[in-house]
């Protein structure tokens, strides 16, 4: 079975900092990979995907994340932090099998601070 | 522009209340999805639907029930409301072929209250 683990509930950065948000999963199957924001009150926003023709994948807002298969991982990166990144961001992981679901991780609350 | 609404954004109602979230998309997919977050927690997916008069139950038990009578129409109903069932909705839609089918876009959600 699939499953998505994101390491660390909360992530704290200076504005202009190196912003990483990590990533593990498990599944089976080669799978689908994606990174959502979501700001307070809204809904979901899809950042990136991964789809298996590049293993470096570049999203919205300076948003990349790398697929490393020998590490199971799929971690997001941004070089810069800016103020406005301050939001909640979930992993999740394609459910093989047809039923098209995704599984996300817990998620995790990034704060940028000046 | 394609989209997908929710409406209402927030509902306070009292226990025992009939109540229906609406959930709409003009992106012209063919599955749809609720799920339920708590506050600062993960997503739970509750029901699901691949196409007009088909509907699952997801990962997560709910007493709410849904239908899918229109491809672009995804309601869901909770006959009598209880304070547990106090949550943000979230309604999602997906279409298209191999990752297209995964790629779900979400609406801005109903934060719901029972009290």
């Amino acid at each position: 079975a699939q499953s998505v683990t994101q390491l660390g509930s909360h992530v704290s950065v200076s504005e202009g900092a190196l912003v990483l948000l990590r990533c593990n999963y498990s599944s089976s199957v080669p799978p689908y990979l994606f990174w959502y924001v979501q700001y307070p009150n809204q809904g979901l926003q899809l950042l990136l995907k991964y789809t298996s023709a590049a293993t470096l994948v570049k999203g919205i807002n300076g948003f990349e994340a790398e697929f490393k298969k020998s590490e199971t991982s799929f971690h997001l990166t941004k070089p810069s932090a800016h103020m406005s990144d301050a939001a909640e961001y979930f992993c999740a992981v394609s459910v093989s099998g047809g039923y098209n679901k995704l599984i996300f991780g817990a998620g995790t609350r990034l704060a940028v601070h000046p | 522009e394609a989209d997908i609404y929710q409406t209402p954004r927030y509902l306070v109602i009292g226990t025992g209340k009939k109540i229906t979230l609406e959930c709409s998309q003009t992106m012209g997919h063919d599955k749809m999805y609720w799920y339920q977050q708590d506050p600062g927690m993960e997503l739970h997916l509750i029901h699901y639907s691949y196409g007009v008069n088909s509907t699952e139950k997801g990962d997560l038990s709910s007493e709410s029930t849904v239908s899918r009578i229109r491809t672009e129409h995804f309601p869901l109903t909770l006959e009598s409301a209880r304070p547990s069932h106090t949550s943000q909705y979230l309604c999602a839609s997906s279409g298209g072929l191999a990752v297209s089918s995964y790629e779900q876009y979400f609406g801005p959600g109903t934060r719901l209250t029972v009290t």
